[in-house]
């Protein structure tokens, strides 16, 4: 199975400031992770999914398969990237089920 | 396409009450789960479907049940409401491995916030 890990609960930057939040993996084949954004009291939305190697609200992620990680990057934060951001891949069990397991969150808080 | 909506919004029990938590989608998928979100905790995975007729256990499952008589529909019941499972719930559905599409993400409803006295 696929696992992840955030090692910050909470991150705290000043607008304007570079953002990294960090994601780490531990996978047994090739790797699909993704990045969630959930605002004040909303759903999780996806934010980023690695194989499209795009880029929203200026956050972009790339896969480092040599250090196993996953970081999501923005140059310059805004007030408005305050939430909670999870990292996710999908996993399959030996019957070929998904269970999804998330890691347990970053909290951005973006200072005025 | 409503997505993925999930009935009630909000609802306070006393401890001991039982109640339905109901995920209903409209995207055909065929994968449906419940987690549960706490503060310092992230999502914990409740329950998992990956058919109609079919349920799994996940990482915190004591104290719920779950059922998928229909492809459309995931109930998340308590049987007998603990303060401990004061949280939000969540569901989210994939669409499963005969729609693999490949790198697909999970979508998820707006969630129920739990209050138990």
């Amino acid at each position: 199975a696929q696992r992840v890990t955030q090692p910050e609960k909470l991150l705290s930057v000043f607008k304007g400031a570079p953002v990294e939040l960090k994601c780490n993996y531990s996978y047994s084949g090739s790797p699909e992770l993704f990045w969630y954004v959930q605002y004040s009291r909303q759903r999780l939305q996806l934010l980023l999914r690695h194989i499209s190697r795009e880029s929203i609200k200026g956050f972009t992620a790339d896969l480092n398969k040599g250090e196993t990680s996953f970081h999501l990057k923005k140059p310059f934060a805004q007030e408005e990237d305050s939430a909670m951001y999870y990292c996710a891949p999908p996993c399959t069990s030996g019957a070929g089920s998904y269970q999804l397991t998330f890691g347990k969150g970053t909290k951005l808080s973006v200072i005025p | 396409n409503a997505g993925v909506t999930q009935t009630p919004k909000f609802r306070v029990l006393k401890t001991g009450q039982s109640m339905t938590l109901l995920c209903a989608q409209d995207m055909n998928h065929e994968y449906m789960y419940w987690y549960r979100q706490d503060p310092g905790m992230g999502l914990r995975l409740i329950h998992y479907s990956v058919g109609e007729g079919t349920t799994a256990k996940g990482e915190v499952p004591d104290g719920y049940n779950v059922s998928r008589l229909k492809k459309q529909n995931f109930l998340l019941g308590l049987e007998s409401a603990a303060p401990s499972q004061t949280s939000v719930y969540f569901c989210a559905t994939y669409p499963g491995s005969l729609q693999y599409l490949g790198n697909q993400p999970q979508h998820f409803g707006d969630g129920t916030r739990l209050s138990i006295l």
